[in-house]
């Protein structure tokens, strides 16, 4: 089955500790996205990346940074610095190009402070 | 700075009623708006998309109406189900896929 695989499900982080948050697609997508989402803000935009080797930040890049080695994988990692960081996330990946296609959507990692 | 606008945060209809979404958006150069429907711990699925060069598109009990010139889209369901209760989220899309979410309405339908 063609889609986005996230994980680990759910996640849990010391103070000053850095975790990263894996994401793999099988759809031959060229951009992913990643997403945070707290309770009643909907999603915010962390990061995107529509070409291999290439990314840019979103809104709430803050305290977060990403990879783009591989076509298919697109991980995120949250530093010490997001002070903040309980939330679900979420990535998606598309075609990118052209604008009028949906963004397709892992099942989120759940990040929690020990 | 909130680009598309999303109403109501909340919504509990009887089953088989009508359940009524509507966002706004104000960046022009949006030019595709699904929208998403979201279980508890999984992530958004796309239900329905419109483009803005049509008015209204229907899929089942799904229905998005699309107003360009008041920048303003709505879903409708139409008889409602308890399987509908949901989080749905509107999206604008623009800059080669990039979209941005409404804030999500939380759907409860009543048995």
């Amino acid at each position: 089955d063609g889609g986005i695989t996230q994980s680990p499900k759910y996640l849990f982080r010391k103070e000053g500790q850095n975790v990263t948050l894996s994401c793999e697609q099988n759809l031959n997508h060229d951009a992913m996205y990643w997403y945070r989402q707290d309770p009643g803000q909907g999603l915010r935009l962390i990061y995107y990346s529509q070409i291999v080797n290439d990314f840019q930040k979103g809104d709430i890049a803050e305290g977060y940074s990403v990879s783009r080695e591989k076509k298919e994988s697109f991980p995120l990692t949250v530093t010490s610095a997001q002070k903040n960081p309980t939330a679900f996330y979420l990535c998606a990946s598309n075609v990118g190009n052209p604008n009028n296609q949906p963004q397709h959507f892992g099942d989120g990692t759940r990040l929690s402070i020990l | 700075q909130q680009q598309v606008k999303q109403s109501p945060q909340s919504l509990i209809v009887q089953k088989g009623g009508i359940s009524i979404i509507n966002c706004a958006y104000e960046n022009t150069a949006f030019d595709y708006f699904p929208w998403y429907q979201q279980f508890p711990g999984k992530g958004p699925a796309l239900l329905i998309a419109i483009r803005p060069d049509v008015s209204e598109k229907k899929e089942g009990r799904f229905t998005i109406s699309f107003n360009k010139s008041a920048k303003q889209f709505s879903l409708h369901i139409m008889d409602s189900q308890p399987g509908d209760s949901a989080t749905y989220f509107c999206a604008a899309t623009y800059n080669a896929g990039k979209s941005t979410f409404g804030d999500g309405t939380t759907l409860t339908v009543k048995p």
